[in-house]
């Protein structure tokens, strides 16, 4: 069946340390890769995406996430975590067309 | 503008009342989206309008009802709503055709029936 899994359910990480979080998906081909953050009340805000090209992407607040087409991730990461970046965190796959498929989400947070 | 608005920001309504959520957008865009999402989950997709057109309904009850009056414009009509549905509804919207691009989600109606 075509998913997407964020295995981390919670994470906790100390501000100023890195960061990893997860993705994979299972679709035939290449899908679009989206990661979203949602403060508490908030709407989604998009982090980055990818479409084409190349597999280490930039995104806005210092993350990035690299493509890694021979496991089917898609993992966000930044090397400094601020206070500010709590937050749940939603990877989401486009296959085709316009329907995203969303992760369960991960939610972050960080100790001072 | 790349902003996507949703009014009102909260709503509180008891089970017989009828109310309305709206969301716009002057991006341009010609696809655009309701969304429900409980604390601590995904959305999950409701409703989509493609060029002021239903193009997809996710078995959604029919206690909600979508309307596109123009491409700017989206609105949910709520009536008889149970306690389950209170939730966050997100509005998005995106260009369509060509190349995929992003959807831009509002902040939300946060909603809670009595």
């Amino acid at each position: 069946a075509q998913s997407v899994t964020q295995p981390d359910i919670h994470i906790t990480v100390s501000e100023g340390a890195s960061l990893e979080l997860r993705c994979n998906y299972s679709y035939g081909a290449t899908p679009y890769l989206f990661w979203y953050v949602q403060s508490p009340g908030q709407g989604l805000q998009l982090l980055l995406k990818y479409f084409s090209g190349d597999t280490l992407v930039q995104g806005i607040k210092g993350f990035e996430a690299e493509f890694k087409r021979s496991q089917s991730s898609f993992n966000l990461r930044k090397p400094s975590v601020h206070w500010s970046d709590a937050a749940e965190y939603f990877c989401a796959v486009v296959p085709t067309g316009n329907q995203f498929y969303f992760g369960t989400g991960t939610s972050l947070t960080v100790i001072p | 503008d790349t902003e996507v608005t949703q009014t009102p920001k909260h709503l509180v309504m008891g089970m017989t009342n009828k109310k309305s959520l709206k969301c716009e957008q002057h991006m341009g865009h010609r696809a655009m989206y309701w969304y429900k999402q409980k604390a601590k989950k995904p959305p999950e997709l409701m409703f989509v309008y493609s060029y002021e057109k239903l193009s997809i309904n996710e078995s959604v009850p029919s206690r909600f009802s979508p309307e596109c009056p123009n491409s700017s414009l989206l609105n949910l009509h709520l009536h008889a709503l149970q306690p389950e549905d209170s939730a966050l509804y997100l509005c998005a919207s995106s260009q369509t055709g060509g190349d995929y691009n992003e959807q831009f989600f509002g902040p939300g109606t946060r909603l809670t029936v009595l």
